[in-house]
């Protein structure tokens, strides 16, 4: 299986400053007959399901604000949030779709500095 | 707009059983993997399996194989998950969602709770 491994488990960011959040998985997600790498990131508030923000590691999701921002390849991703607004608190996590069990890394926790 | 509501959460004792069901709108739902994903009390989102649209390939967690089976119904546009053997660690928010572009999960239902308690 894919171990996704996200850092840092928790980070607090002044309003407007950036925020950053990175995720290595344990081998590459990058798929040769597309060249793009299968990996995810979704944005989760307490009640609400699941929200998808990025896809094929840059790829922003239809509607998704662009201060969100993905980047990344192999093995190595990061999520880049360019000017934190109070409604971006919650808990981001990646996911990598290359190979089953699709497994998600263990999340970070991102809260107002 | 695409729609889609799971149902069938319950409390359940441990060793039971227990059927969800996630019903689909607002695309052609035959044409889609769809995926169920499980987030327990307190804890990170955790894969649990996830079907093609034709129903030819299924996959599941380690967790969860041989316990839980993962079907669709293309004629009425439900998903499901069969869960038997339930136990105390399989105890969380249950979502489906639609797959897109190789399996990234572009639409999510609104989650079923399921409990196994005695």
């Amino acid at each position: 299986d894919i171990v996704m491994t996200q850092s840092p488990d928790s980070l607090a960011v002044s309003l407007g400053e950036r925020a950053t959040i990175n995720c290595k998985s344990s081998q590459s997600v990058l798929y040769s007959s597309n060249n793009k790498n299968q990996l995810a990131w979704y944005q989760k508030k307490p009640g609400q399901p699941p929200k998808l923000l990025i896809y094929w590691a840059s790829t922003r999701e239809s509607g998704v604000p662009d201060r969100f921002s993905g980047s990344g390849s192999g093995t190595d991703f990061t999520l880049t949030i360019s000017s934190l607004q109070a409604e971006d608190v919650a808990v981001y996590y990646c996911q990598q779709y290359f190979s089953t069990p699709r497994t998600f890394g263990q999340g970070t926790k991102l809260e107002i500095k | 707009e695409v729609q889609l509501l799971e149902s069938g959460g319950d409390l359940v004792q441990p060793g039971g059983s227990l059927r969800l069901s996630c019903a689909a709108s607002g695309f052609t739902f035959s044409t889609y993997a769809m995926t169920w994903v499980r987030q327990p009390p307190g804890k990170g989102l955790e894969w649990v399996s996830v079907i093609s649209g034709s129903s030819d390939n299924t996959y599941y967690a380690d967790s969860v194989q041989g316990r839980f089976t993962i079907s669709r119904d293309n004629s009425k546009n439900t998903l499901y998950l069969q869960m038997n053997s339930l136990r105390a660690d399989d105890t969380a928010i249950y979502y489906c969602a639609r797959n897109l572009y190789g399996g990234s999960l572009h639409n999510w239902g609104q989650g079923t709770l399921v409990t196994v308690s005695s």
